[in-house]
């Protein structure tokens, strides 16, 4: 079992639809938790970032952890189209905080 | 510079030969990763850098790699004998100090190696 599951997708949706990406994990010493968008050909690029459990909201984002079954989301509102590109969650913890473990990724198509 | 900046952004390169691949942090940044990112694979660990030192290298691959940080800046990464399995994206990362409490890792665009 990987350390980080993550539906790989593609995930297609209409414009102005709600969607939502999850990854579980299977290492209890993770306590920190990332959610990356990738465009295309570009690094990844940091979106939210929470520490432990919890609710997280950053305009149309909402990061959710749920250390008790492993399990965290990333939830974005009225897409756009300039969504389009994958997803990556990534977390870190115990001794070694400094390296992150990443999910492999969720492609998602946003149609106008 | 405003970003982490690395080059070259693109290497075609033949099975045998010797690449570098440099990284130019953001500046003040005292943490700097790398990271591969492979077809199918996600993103990989490969070492970390707190300032010149490299406390954890072992997501390196093999004895062919190696990588270097002078002056707490720039670093280089270096895979010697280059075999097809090494195409991939290697991505350069910093943050301003590990990354705990808040600190973001911040991502380069990548250099893009395909060995032929």
């Amino acid at each position: 079992q990987k350390e980080v599951e993550q539906d790989p997708g593609p995930l297609s949706v209409p414009e102005g639809a709600i969607v939502s990406l999850n990854c579980t994990y299977s290492n209890s010493v993770f306590q920190y938790f990332m959610w990356y968008r990738q465009y295309s050909r570009k690094g990844p690029e940091l979106l939210m970032y929470t520490y432990s459990s919890g609710n997280k909201e950053d305009g149309r984002f909402t990061a959710q952890v749920d250390k008790s079954s492993k399990y965290i989301s990333l939830f974005i509102r009225d897409s756009q189209p300039s969504d389009s590109a994958t997803y990556l969650c990534a977390m870190s913890g115990g001794g070694s905080n400094y390296k992150l473990t990443f999910g492999k990724g969720t492609l998602l198509t946003v149609n106008p | 510079g405003a970003g982490v900046s690395q080059s070259p952004s693109n290497k075609v390169t033949e099975k045998g030969k010797d690449v570098e691949l440099r990284c130019d942090p953001i500046s003040g940044h005292t943490a700097l990763y790398w990271y591969r990112q492979s077809l199918g694979q996600g993103l990989e660990f490969l070492i970390y850098f707190q300032g010149n030192s490299a406390p954890d290298k072992s997501g390196l691959p093999s004895d062919r790699f190696s990588a270097e940080r002078t002056g707490g800046s720039v670093s280089t990464l270096t895979i010697q004998r280059t075999q097809q399995e090494d195409s991939a994206v290697y991505l350069c990362a910093s943050s301003l100090n590990g990354p705990n409490s808040g600190n973001t890792i911040y991502f380069g665009e990548g250099s893009w190696l395909t060995v032929v």
